[in-house]
Protein backbone atom coordinates (compact mmCIF):
# COMPACT_ATOMS: atom_id res chain seq x y z
CA UNK A 1 0.00 0.00 0.00
CA UNK A 2 1.44 3.36 -0.90
CA UNK A 3 0.13 6.89 0.63
CA UNK A 4 -2.88 7.09 2.87
CA UNK A 5 -5.30 4.51 2.86
CA UNK A 6 -9.04 5.13 4.66
CA UNK A 7 -10.93 1.80 6.15
CA UNK A 8 -13.85 1.60 5.47
CA UNK A 9 -14.49 3.58 2.41
CA UNK A 10 -18.57 3.39 2.78
CA UNK A 11 -19.79 3.12 6.36
CA UNK A 12 -23.70 3.07 6.93
CA UNK A 13 -24.77 2.99 10.98
CA UNK A 14 -27.80 3.71 13.07
CA UNK A 15 -27.50 6.61 15.71
CA UNK A 16 -26.66 3.98 18.45
CA UNK A 17 -24.47 2.57 16.81
CA UNK A 18 -20.61 2.45 17.88
CA UNK A 19 -17.97 2.57 14.81
CA UNK A 20 -14.51 3.20 14.61
CA UNK A 21 -12.77 4.75 10.75
CA UNK A 22 -9.02 3.85 10.05
CA UNK A 23 -6.40 6.14 8.49
CA UNK A 24 -3.17 4.89 7.87
CA UNK A 25 -0.22 6.27 6.06
CA UNK A 26 2.64 5.06 4.62
CA UNK A 27 4.54 7.96 3.69
CA UNK A 28 6.86 8.58 7.27
CA UNK A 29 4.57 11.34 8.11
CA UNK A 30 4.16 13.25 11.53
CA UNK A 31 1.15 14.77 11.59
CA UNK A 32 -2.29 13.52 11.02
CA UNK A 33 -5.50 15.08 10.47
CA UNK A 34 -9.45 14.62 10.14
CA UNK A 35 -11.34 16.88 8.15
CA UNK A 36 -15.36 16.50 7.63
CA UNK A 37 -16.75 17.32 4.07
CA UNK A 38 -20.49 17.93 4.34
CA UNK A 39 -22.91 18.64 1.10
CA UNK A 40 -23.33 22.17 1.60
CA UNK A 41 -20.27 23.04 4.09
CA UNK A 42 -16.30 23.61 3.06
CA UNK A 43 -14.04 21.04 4.11
CA UNK A 44 -14.07 21.60 8.11
CA UNK A 45 -11.24 20.55 9.75
CA UNK A 46 -11.41 17.97 13.04
CA UNK A 47 -8.25 17.05 14.92
CA UNK A 48 -4.74 17.43 14.31
CA UNK A 49 -2.62 15.25 15.69
CA UNK A 50 1.37 16.47 15.66
CA UNK A 51 4.24 12.98 16.96
CA UNK A 52 0.76 11.81 17.87
CA UNK A 53 -0.11 14.46 20.43
CA UNK A 54 -3.35 16.37 19.41
CA UNK A 55 -2.46 19.51 18.66
CA UNK A 56 -5.72 20.71 17.08
CA UNK A 57 -9.10 20.29 18.26
CA UNK A 58 -11.89 22.22 16.10
CA UNK A 59 -14.50 21.81 18.89
CA UNK A 60 -15.83 18.90 18.01
CA UNK A 61 -18.31 17.29 19.53
CA UNK A 62 -17.95 14.32 21.76
CA UNK A 63 -19.52 11.80 20.36
CA UNK A 64 -16.62 11.68 17.45
CA UNK A 65 -13.53 10.76 19.81
CA UNK A 66 -9.88 10.63 17.60
CA UNK A 67 -6.98 8.73 18.39
CA UNK A 68 -3.50 8.30 17.49
CA UNK A 69 -1.24 5.20 18.53
CA UNK A 70 1.40 6.23 16.50
CA UNK A 71 2.08 8.43 13.95
CA UNK A 72 0.89 6.34 11.15
CA UNK A 73 -2.35 5.32 12.12
CA UNK A 74 -5.74 7.84 13.68
CA UNK A 75 -8.65 6.11 14.19
CA UNK A 76 -12.28 8.03 14.68
CA UNK A 77 -14.44 6.70 16.90
CA UNK A 78 -18.31 7.28 16.82
CA UNK A 79 -20.99 7.24 18.83
CA UNK A 80 -24.09 8.22 18.88
CA UNK A 81 -24.22 9.85 15.64
CA UNK A 82 -27.05 12.18 14.12
CA UNK A 83 -28.07 12.42 10.62
CA UNK A 84 -26.54 15.58 10.35
CA UNK A 85 -22.80 13.89 10.80
CA UNK A 86 -23.72 12.21 7.12
CA UNK A 87 -20.94 13.56 5.11
CA UNK A 88 -17.27 12.40 3.54
CA UNK A 89 -14.59 12.10 6.24
CA UNK A 90 -11.05 12.56 5.02
CA UNK A 91 -7.74 11.82 6.61
CA UNK A 92 -4.97 13.41 5.49
CA UNK A 93 -0.84 13.41 6.47
CA UNK A 94 2.29 15.79 6.56
CA UNK A 95 5.72 15.49 6.87
CA UNK A 96 6.15 17.67 9.30
CA UNK A 97 9.64 18.93 11.22
CA UNK A 98 8.72 21.36 13.47
CA UNK A 99 7.33 24.44 13.89
CA UNK A 100 7.02 26.82 10.84
CA UNK A 101 6.86 23.96 8.36
CA UNK A 102 3.73 24.56 6.16
CA UNK A 103 3.85 21.47 3.92
CA UNK A 104 1.22 20.01 1.86
CA UNK A 105 -1.24 17.35 2.95
CA UNK A 106 -1.71 13.98 1.56
CA UNK A 107 -5.03 13.31 1.37
CA UNK A 108 -6.78 9.71 1.60
CA UNK A 109 -10.32 8.54 -0.51
CA UNK A 110 -12.38 9.52 2.41
CA UNK A 111 -15.06 7.47 4.43
CA UNK A 112 -18.28 7.67 2.88
CA UNK A 113 -20.32 7.91 6.36
CA UNK A 114 -24.36 7.35 6.31
CA UNK A 115 -26.07 7.73 9.95
CA UNK A 116 -30.14 6.81 9.48
CA UNK B 1 -9.07 34.92 11.58
CA UNK B 2 -8.24 33.03 8.25
CA UNK B 3 -10.52 32.70 5.17
CA UNK B 4 -10.09 31.73 1.73
CA UNK B 5 -13.00 32.51 -0.95
CA UNK B 6 -13.75 31.07 -4.11
CA UNK B 7 -16.62 32.75 -5.64
CA UNK B 8 -17.03 30.58 -8.75
CA UNK B 9 -19.00 27.75 -6.92
CA UNK B 10 -19.42 25.95 -10.64
CA UNK B 11 -18.15 26.49 -14.09
CA UNK B 12 -18.91 25.13 -17.57
CA UNK B 13 -16.49 25.04 -20.24
CA UNK B 14 -16.04 23.65 -23.99
CA UNK B 15 -12.82 20.87 -24.29
CA UNK B 16 -10.53 23.66 -25.41
CA UNK B 17 -10.99 26.54 -23.89
CA UNK B 18 -9.00 27.93 -21.00
CA UNK B 19 -10.33 28.28 -17.62
CA UNK B 20 -9.58 30.58 -14.80
CA UNK B 21 -10.23 29.39 -10.91
CA UNK B 22 -10.56 32.55 -8.61
CA UNK B 23 -9.13 32.39 -5.22
CA UNK B 24 -9.35 34.98 -2.40
CA UNK B 25 -7.64 34.79 0.70
CA UNK B 26 -7.71 36.90 4.17
CA UNK B 27 -4.89 36.12 7.13
CA UNK B 28 -3.24 38.48 9.10
CA UNK B 29 -0.09 36.54 9.38
CA UNK B 30 3.01 37.68 7.15
CA UNK B 31 4.68 33.93 6.98
CA UNK B 32 1.64 31.47 5.05
CA UNK B 33 1.55 29.24 2.28
CA UNK B 34 -1.31 28.72 -0.39
CA UNK B 35 -1.99 25.58 -1.56
CA UNK B 36 -4.33 24.64 -4.49
CA UNK B 37 -5.98 20.47 -4.96
CA UNK B 38 -8.23 19.02 -6.99
CA UNK B 39 -11.11 16.49 -5.95
CA UNK B 40 -12.08 13.94 -8.72
CA UNK B 41 -15.88 11.97 -8.48
CA UNK B 42 -13.39 9.55 -6.44
CA UNK B 43 -13.13 11.73 -3.48
CA UNK B 44 -9.48 11.75 -3.04
CA UNK B 45 -7.71 15.51 -2.73
CA UNK B 46 -4.71 15.46 -4.98
CA UNK B 47 -2.59 18.38 -4.14
CA UNK B 48 -1.70 20.25 -6.80
CA UNK B 49 0.70 22.86 -5.85
CA UNK B 50 2.10 25.18 -2.74
CA UNK B 51 3.22 28.84 -2.95
CA UNK B 52 4.64 30.71 0.22
CA UNK B 53 4.49 34.19 0.52
CA UNK B 54 7.60 35.29 -0.40
CA UNK B 55 7.46 33.99 -3.89
CA UNK B 56 5.28 35.62 -6.06
CA UNK B 57 6.15 34.45 -8.59
CA UNK B 58 3.82 32.77 -11.47
CA UNK B 59 4.25 29.14 -12.23
CA UNK B 60 3.57 26.87 -14.86
CA UNK B 61 3.12 22.94 -14.57
CA UNK B 62 2.25 21.82 -18.35
CA UNK B 63 -1.93 23.02 -18.79
CA UNK B 64 -1.63 24.85 -15.19
CA UNK B 65 -0.48 27.84 -14.24
CA UNK B 66 -0.87 30.07 -11.31
CA UNK B 67 -0.69 33.89 -10.40
CA UNK B 68 -0.16 34.22 -7.28
CA UNK B 69 -0.68 38.49 -6.32
CA UNK B 70 -0.29 39.74 -3.03
CA UNK B 71 -1.66 43.07 -3.61
CA UNK B 72 -4.60 42.11 -3.97
CA UNK B 73 -4.50 38.58 -1.62
CA UNK B 74 -5.40 36.21 -4.78
CA UNK B 75 -3.94 33.22 -6.09
CA UNK B 76 -5.86 32.12 -9.35
CA UNK B 77 -5.78 28.98 -11.28
CA UNK B 78 -5.71 28.86 -15.37
CA UNK B 79 -6.45 25.31 -17.04
CA UNK B 80 -4.94 26.01 -20.64
CA UNK B 81 -6.46 23.68 -23.24
CA UNK B 82 -8.88 22.17 -20.72
CA UNK B 83 -9.78 18.19 -21.48
CA UNK B 84 -12.62 16.21 -20.02
CA UNK B 85 -10.79 14.67 -17.53
CA UNK B 86 -10.07 18.13 -16.14
CA UNK B 87 -13.40 18.12 -14.98
CA UNK B 88 -13.46 18.12 -10.98
CA UNK B 89 -13.82 20.21 -7.96
CA UNK B 90 -10.83 22.62 -7.08
CA UNK B 91 -9.86 23.58 -3.47
CA UNK B 92 -7.85 26.56 -2.69
CA UNK B 93 -6.43 26.39 1.07
CA UNK B 94 -4.05 28.01 3.00
CA UNK B 95 -2.31 27.46 6.25
CA UNK B 96 0.20 29.61 8.79
CA UNK B 97 0.25 31.67 11.66
CA UNK B 98 1.80 30.65 15.07
CA UNK B 99 2.54 27.12 14.08
CA UNK B 100 -1.17 26.69 13.12
CA UNK B 101 -0.84 23.39 10.37
CA UNK B 102 -3.72 22.53 9.53
CA UNK B 103 -5.13 24.12 5.85
CA UNK B 104 -8.27 26.26 5.87
CA UNK B 105 -10.17 25.39 2.57
CA UNK B 106 -12.87 27.66 0.30
CA UNK B 107 -16.06 26.10 -0.86
CA UNK B 108 -14.40 24.83 -3.85
CA UNK B 109 -15.41 25.44 -7.65
CA UNK B 110 -17.45 22.46 -9.59
CA UNK B 111 -15.48 22.53 -13.34
CA UNK B 112 -17.19 21.10 -15.59
CA UNK B 113 -15.58 20.05 -19.06
CA UNK B 114 -17.93 18.99 -21.74
CA UNK B 115 -16.51 17.18 -24.76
Amino acid sequence: ETGVTQTPRHLVMGMTNKKSLKCEQHLGHNAMYWYKQSAKKPLELMFVYNFKEQTENNSVPSRFSPECPNSSHLFLHLHTLQPEDSALYLCASSPESGIGSYNEQFFGPGTRLTVL
Amino acid sequence: AQKVTQAQTEISVVEKEDVTLDCVYETRDTTYYLFWYKQPPSGELVFLIRRNSFDEQNEISGRYSWNFQKSTSSFNFTITASQVVDSAVYFCALSGGTGRRALTFGSGTRLQVQP
